[in-house]
């Protein structure tokens, strides 16, 4: 049980690149998310996926995309970077118990 | 708009005490609150839900508060181990039921 797999651990862009984070879930939860984790700031929610085949904005959502492609997988998309996008990103999971379980973070550079 | 503040300030505490670590809110009435631990370069791991009817919950060396009516949780650690240094959140639902909103963290550092 691997839990919540996040891929790339580590990405370097330079503004006006474009990059996909990918995120996995092996728990059968229908809940997915996407946090960004700045200094000061705390975790924000970018997107959220309540079930397969539903994305709802969160508080962040402006420069990114998200697609829930099945139960297990939920992606990120930066379709043009820009600085103010340095940060860790992390997916997560969630049940009906309500906790969530987080992905170990994409940690990503904007130059 | 709703607002979690959490001690901004380490909380330094020696082995063997209790440490205790504060969320306040304002403009929310949530049906539940949630505490996290977060250590370096990692993501943030469940600890313990306390629901609106509960006024505490424990789990090992843990204990959480929630009152409602001054909108403050505390979470306690007894016993403290320097193994227990790690940033600690705190999160309420965030509208949707399943969304959460998390405050900033509170560092806490264990020292031998």
């Amino acid at each position: 049980n691997a839990g919540v797999t996040q891929n790339p651990k580590f990405q370097v862009l330079k503004t006006g690149q474009s990059m996909t984070l990918q995120c996995a879930q092996d728990m059968n939860h229908n809940s997915m998310y996407w946090y960004r984790q700045d200094p000061g700031m705390g975790l924000r929610l970018i997107y959220y996926s309540a079930s397969e085949g539903t994305t709802d904005k969160g508080e962040v959502p402006n420069g990114y995309n998200v697609s829930r492609l099945n139960k297990r997988e939920f992606s990120l998309r930066l379709e043009s970077a820009a600085p103010s996008q340095t940060s860790v990103y992390f997916c997560a999971s969630s049940a009906a118990d309500l906790q969530q379980y987080f992905g170990p973070g994409t940690r990503l550079t904007v130059t | 708009s709703q607002k979690i503040e959490q001690n901004s300030e380490a909380l330094n505490i020696q082995e063997g005490k209790t440490a205790t670590l504060t969320c306040n809110y304002t403009n929310y009435s949530p049906a539940y609150l949630q505490w996290y631990r977060q250590d370096p370069g990692r993501g943030p791991v469940f600890l313990l839900l306390i629901r609106e009817n509960e006024k505490e919950k424990r789990k090992e060396r843990l204990k959480v508060t929630f009152d409602t009516t001054l909108k403050q949780s505390l979470f306690h650690i007894t016993a403290s181990q320097p193994a227990d240094s790690a940033t600690y959140l705190c999160a309420l639902p965030r509208g949707g039921y399943s969304t959460l909103t998390f405050g900033k963290g509170t560092m806490l550092l264990v020292s031998p």
